[in-house]
């Protein structure tokens, strides 16, 4: 059975402070993908990027970056000089390969104080 | 595209009413689904459905129906609401079954039952 661990529950930085979301999951499938996702205050869900299991490359996309660690089961999100708009929940999600489900962490509430 | 549609966005219930809430795509998606999201819970399946006239239950279905007449549409149905469905209900699309493809969201119905 596929789980997503996010340990966080929340987060308080002041504004240009790193902040770093921890994801932990667990699968029996060697094809998976991770996702996040972004929830601000106004509560639509924003997809931030989508990761397969054979790519263990970081990435970087602005302010943002995710470190994925296969030995372990790790998908770890950066925002590096936190704004107060990043303000929001985050969510980590896996989906195995031949699966409907995409399943949701409990999602870490990140916090920017001006 | 208007993507994933959903009314109404925000609905209060007395216990033991019945309602519909309504979830439309326009992206020809033939794979559509429901989660209802918790307080530090994430997301959680409802319903899923892999095309017109095909349905099936998710993680937490009880208390609630679906169907799915037509591609385009995937209503929720509450026979009996109860406050431990007081929730956010979420909508979601993607163009297959396989777990790369991109889930896209509607924008939620918040649902308070009294």
């Amino acid at each position: 059975a596929q789980k997503v661990t996010q340990a966080q529950t929340e987060i308080s930085v002041v504004e240009k402070e790193d902040v770093t979301l921890d994801c932990v999951y667990e699968t029996r499938d060697t094809t998976y993908y991770l996702f996040w996702y972004k929830q601000p205050p106004s509560g639509e869900l924003v997809f931030l990027i989508r990761r397969n299991s054979f790519d263990e490359q970081n990435e970087i996309s602005g302010r943002y970056s995710w470190n994925f660690q296969k030995s372990t089961s790790s998908f770890n999100f950066t925002i590096t000089a936190s704004q107060v708009v990043d303000s929001a929940v985050y969510f980590c999600a896996l989906s195995e390969w031949d699966d409907y489900k995409l399943s949701f962490g409990a999602g870490t509430t990140v916090t920017v104080r001006a | 595209n208007a993507g994933v549609t959903q009314t109404p966005k925000f609905q209060v219930l007395k216990t033991g009413q019945s309602m519909t809430l309504q979830c439309a795509q326009d992206m020809n998606h033939e794979y559509m689904s429901w989660y209802r999201q918790d307080p530090g819970m994430g997301l959680r399946l409802i319903h899923y459905s892999v095309g017109a006239g095909i349905t099936d239950q998710g993680e937490v279905p009880n208390g609630y129906n679906v169907s799915r007449s037509t591609t385009e549409d995937f209503p929720l149905r509450l026979l009996s609401a109860a406050p431990s469905q007081t929730s956010v209900y979420f909508c979601a699309s993607r163009f297959g079954r396989q777990g790369h493809y991109e889930q896209y969201f509607g924008p939620g119905t918040r649902l308070t039952v009294t």
